[in-house]
């Protein structure tokens, strides 16, 4: 059974550092690109950007790039989003999906907090 | 990039009725996009992908249509468990570059 299992709750100050997970069970995780997506409290869905952990080709979404990192350790299965200084506008829930053309699995999301 | 312009952003509707989306991209996409569900408090579920093709285990009142710019998701007869926000997703391949429409939050009248 293919599964992503995410990281749980963060809850961070502005200016902190975090690393969230995703780890991919159930399949060839080397063999499937990984997204993430971003939802603020109440908003739609926005892509982030994607990684392949084959080779760690990563790509992001413009919005995103030099926001946060994206990257992954195939030795584990896991994918990583990370930010270096988080600010109150990053709080949001956090999905990783695996990528086919279509996003047919994803994570149950990670809901990362950031308040003063 | 390609943008994607979803309508409408709400819509109520009866049980049993047609319900309808549209998508429209602003450049040809081919059939390279797929319509996901979401309902409070949980990841999206793939219902169709690749503009009509309906993913397993997902009721056929459920379909979708088109090709290039223009496509369109039916509810064929809502039911109240299809109560939830609607998502279209455009993809390309090479580079692998995805875009969400701005979601349609179904209710029931």
């Amino acid at each position: 059974e293919v599964q992503l299992v995410q990281s749980g709750a963060e809850v961070k100050k502005p200016g902190e550092s975090l690393k969230i997970s995703c780890k991919g069970s159930g399949y060839s995780f080397t063999s499937y690109w990984i997204g993430w997506v971003r939802q603020m409290p109440g908003k739609g869905l926005e892509w982030m950007g994607i990684i392949y952990p084959g080779d760690s080709d990563t790509r992001y979404s413009p919005s995103f790039q030099g926001q946060v990192t994206i990257s992954a350790d195939k030795s584990i299965s896991t994918a990583y989003l990370q930010w270096s200084s988080l600010k109150a506008s990053d709080t949001a829930m956090y999905y990783c999906a695996r990528l086919d053309g279509r996003i047919d699995y994803w994570g149950q999301g990670t809901l990362v907090t950031v308040s003063s | 990039d390609i943008q994607m312009t979803q309508s409408p952003s709400s819509l109520s509707a009866s049980v049993g009725d047609r319900v309808t989306i549209t998508c429209q991209a602003s450049q040809d996409i081919s059939n390279y996009l797929n319509w996901y569900q979401q309902k409070p408090g949980k990841a999206p579920k793939l219902l169709i992908y690749d503009a009509s093709n309906l993913e397993t285990g997902v009721p056929s009142r459920f379909s979708g249509s088109g090709s290039g710019t223009d496509f369109t998701f039916t509810i064929s007869s809502l039911q109240p468990e299809d109560i939830a926000t609607y998502y279209c997703q455009q993809y390309d391949n090479l580079p692998p570059l995805y875009t969400f429409g701005q979601g349609t939050k179904l209710e029931i009248k």
